[in-house]
């Protein structure tokens, strides 16, 4: 079955850091652009970042820049999402999904950026 | 970047009844490798999105027909042609035309 896991989710103060992670399976991981979107409590979808299959190319929402960073390992089958320097509006469950279509999308991990 | 605005808002429809959301952009979503890349997702209650139509009128692997996608350039319909319960979701349009990724607000159908 073609799955994504995402993972790393947590509450965090403002200004914290953190970490999020989506293992892929069933399919061919490295052949395929990967996004990350988010949504915030009881709001629209938002796309946040994507990065190309090499990772040569990345592209990110201007609300983000300089603060989170999108990478991948081919070889783990693995996205990730740094965050850092959170703010309470970063407070969302966010999705990873697959290529730019995102026609597969994992459960969700959820960020809350609270003192 | 490119605005995606979706109406109706809120759209109650009788089961076994026609629903039809519409998405307008804000400039042409034609790439230029002559591709149109406008999707739409179905969010139920609790769940993550879910792929229904990519590139204007494509239903992607296991959608039922009585979903099905239109338009072209800047205007764009999904359409259900009998609601069934289990349709009780939030759609959204997505353009992938254009980084950054946009979406539409959202339309909720529900039952009347």
């Amino acid at each position: 079955d073609v799955q994504l896991v995402e993972s790393g989710g947590d509450l965090v103060q403002p200004g914290g850091s953190l970490r999020l992670s989506c293992e892929a399976s069933g399919f061919t991981f490295s052949s395929f652009w990967m996004s990350w979107v988010r949504q915030a409590p009881g709001k629209g979808l938002e796309w946040v970042a994507n990065i190309k299959n090499d990772g040569s190319q990345k592209y990110y929402v201007d609300s983000v820049k300089g603060r989170f960073t999108i990478s991948r390992d081919n070889a783990k089958n693995s996205l990730y999402l740094q965050m850092n320097s959170l703010r309470a509006e970063d407070t969302a469950v966010y999705y990873c999904a697959r290529g730019v279509t995102v026609d597969i999308w994992g459960q969700g991990t959820v960020v809350t950026v609270s003192s | 970047d490119i605005l995606m605005t979706q109406t109706p808002l809120s759209s109650p429809v009788t089961l076994g009844q026609p629903a039809s959301i519409s998405c307008r952009s804000s400039q042409s979503l034609v790439h230029n490798d002559g591709n149109t890349y406008l999707s739409w997702l179905q969010q139920r209650p609790g769940q993550p999105p879910r792929l229904l139509i990519y590139k204007i009128s494509n239903r992607f692997s296991g959608v039922p027909d009585r979903f099905s996608g239109s338009g072209a350039g800047t205007d764009f319909t999904l359409k259900i042609s009998r609601v069934e319960a289990e349709d009780v979701a939030v759609y959204y349009c997505m353009q992938g035309t254009q980084f950054p990724v946009t979406f539409g607000g959202g339309t909720k159908v529900e039952i009347k």
